[in-house]
């Protein structure tokens, strides 16, 4: 079946940077695009960025724009989120999550994100 | 970027109704997907384009829009429903995707 699995938690000192990977099983790697929404802790979910894993296209949401690199390595099926000069606002729950889309009856495009990987913590603290 | 917005908290009674809405100009044009979040999980999709639903997830769940506000109704609410529900749209002008606050929903 899909799957998406993460790798484990980090912990990380302000100013430093982190890399998180989510390796993709039970379908076709290069056919969907993968977002990364991350969850700060007793918050919201919040979208991040997404990749295409066919070509490597990417789109970063605009408050990460500098910070984040999005990558991908078609031969495990593994996608990388790449986060630089972390501070403490960063602590938040990582999720990997699968681009779906459909046009309806109407060729009106809709998307949704399924499945999910785990998650992933990464706390940044001095 | 756009935002869209929810009740944070909405309770309903065992068996009983309820709908939870979220409103956001990007949902003029987009259609929402809704994700049910518990403690301590990943959010799982529960509804997507024009009223449709993942396999596996109960009937009891739909979806409807209407302008600006895009909705999930749960008719006889069950206690495995107590959970966190995120509405997303994808932004009609950026290349992004939005994320609404989230409503707790508490099952009484």
């Amino acid at each position: 079946q899909m799957q998406l699995v993460q790798s484990g938690a980090e912990v990380k000192k302000p100013g430093a940077s982190v890399k998180i990977s989510c390796k993709a099983s039970g379908y076709s790697f290069t056919s969907h695009w993968m977002h990364w929404v991350r969850q700060a802790p007793g918050q919201g979910l919040e979208w991040v960025g997404i990749i295409n894993a066919g070509d490597g296209t990417t789109e970063y949401a605009q408050k990460f724009q500098g910070r984040i690199t999005l990558t991908r390595d078609t031969s495990t099926g593994t996608v990388y989120m790449d986060l630089i000069s972390l501070r403490s606002e960063d602590t938040a729950v990582y999720y990997c999550a699968r681009d779906q889309s459909q046009l309806d009856t109407a060729m009106i495009l809709y998307w949704w994100f399924a499945p999910w990987g785990q998650g992933t913590l990464v706390t940044v603290s001095s | 970027s756009s935002e869209v917005t929810q009740d944070p908290t909405v309770s309903v009674a065992l068996g009983q109704t309820v709908k939870i809405t979220c409103q956001g100009d990007s949902l003029r044009s987009n259609y929402a997907s809704w994700y049910q979040q518990k403690a301590g999980q990943a959010p799982v999709v529960v509804m997507y384009g024009k009223n449709k639903r993942p396999s596996g997830i109960p009937d009891r769940f739909s979806g409807s829009a209407l302008g600006n506000t895009a909705s999930l109704t749960i008719i006889g609410a069950q206690a495995e429903d107590e959970a966190d529900y995120y509405c997303n749209s994808r932004d009609s002008g950026d290349n992004e995707w939005v994320f609404g606050g989230g409503t707790k929903l508490t099952v009484l």
